[in-house]
């Protein structure tokens, strides 16, 4: 079954770190570029990042530049989110998210259930 | 990059169709054919239902269809079913960001 599972994420204080993980399986995650993509609550989803399959480039939502940074370890099929210097309005749901395409901002055609994040003092 | 603007809310009974609007601009929805869109079940992982405007992923009915026009997209559920009922967010790839995201739109089946 291709699966996409998130962890790590849980209750920091503000202007603290975390580093969330997304372990992949089913599918072959070397070949694939990934994402984050995480849901305040009550609120929309938004995109946050993105690297390409060899880790050659990455890309950020302009909220997030600077302080987050994604990573990914293809020997362990897993992708990475180091998040510092979180904020209040970082608190969200984190989803990874597999891009369908070799074409960033194509469409991402799985999903996993996200891990949530809390910011607050 | 704001979010692109869908209706908050939508209804349908069983059996009826239901669209949904996504309009952004000629940055985002109008400028490009990467125009998807996600169901989303409380609790669940988001599911891709279209991808490049109208092309459905294997094993997603032929009840949904997209569309677009201009700087707005659609998308149409026919034939509602109890299972249709969640949140369905459009979304487009943009000059300044990978993807936008629309606000989401609640879908009800009653």
């Amino acid at each position: 079954e291709v699966q996409l599972v998130e962890s790590g994420g849980g209750l920091v204080q503000p202007g603290g770190s975390l580093r969330l993980s997304c372990v992949a399986s089913g599918f072959s995650f070397s070949n694939y570029e990934m994402n984050w993509v995480r849901q305040a609550p009550g609120k929309g989803l938004e995109w946050v990042s993105y690297i390409t399959s060899s880790s050659s480039s990455t890309f950020y939502a302009e909220s997030v530049r600077g302080r987050f940074t994604i990573s990914r370890d293809n020997a362990k099929n897993s992708l990475y989110l180091q998040m510092n210097s979180l904020r209040d309005d970082d608190t969200a749901l984190y989803y990874c998210a597999r891009e369908k395409a070799a074409v960033g901002g194509d469409a991402l055609d799985i999903w996993g259930q996200g891990t949530m994040v809390t910011v607050s003092s | 990059q704001s979010a692109l603007t869908q209706p908050p809310s939508a209804s349908g009974s069983p059996g009826q169709s239901v669209t949904i609007s996504c309009t952004g601009t000629s940055s985002d929805v109008g400028g490009y054919n990467y125009v998807s869109w996600y169901q989303h079940h409380a609790g669940k992982a988001p599911k891709l239902m279209i991808y490049e405007v109208s092309k459905r992923p294997s094993g997603v009915p032929d009840r949904f269809s997209g569309s677009k026009s201009g700087n707005t997209a659609s998308l149409t559920v026919s034939g509602l079913q109890a299972e249709d009922e969640a949140d369905y967010y459009c979304s487009s790839q943009a000059a300044t960001t990978f993807y936008v995201f629309g606000s989401g739109t609640k879908v009800t089946v009653l």
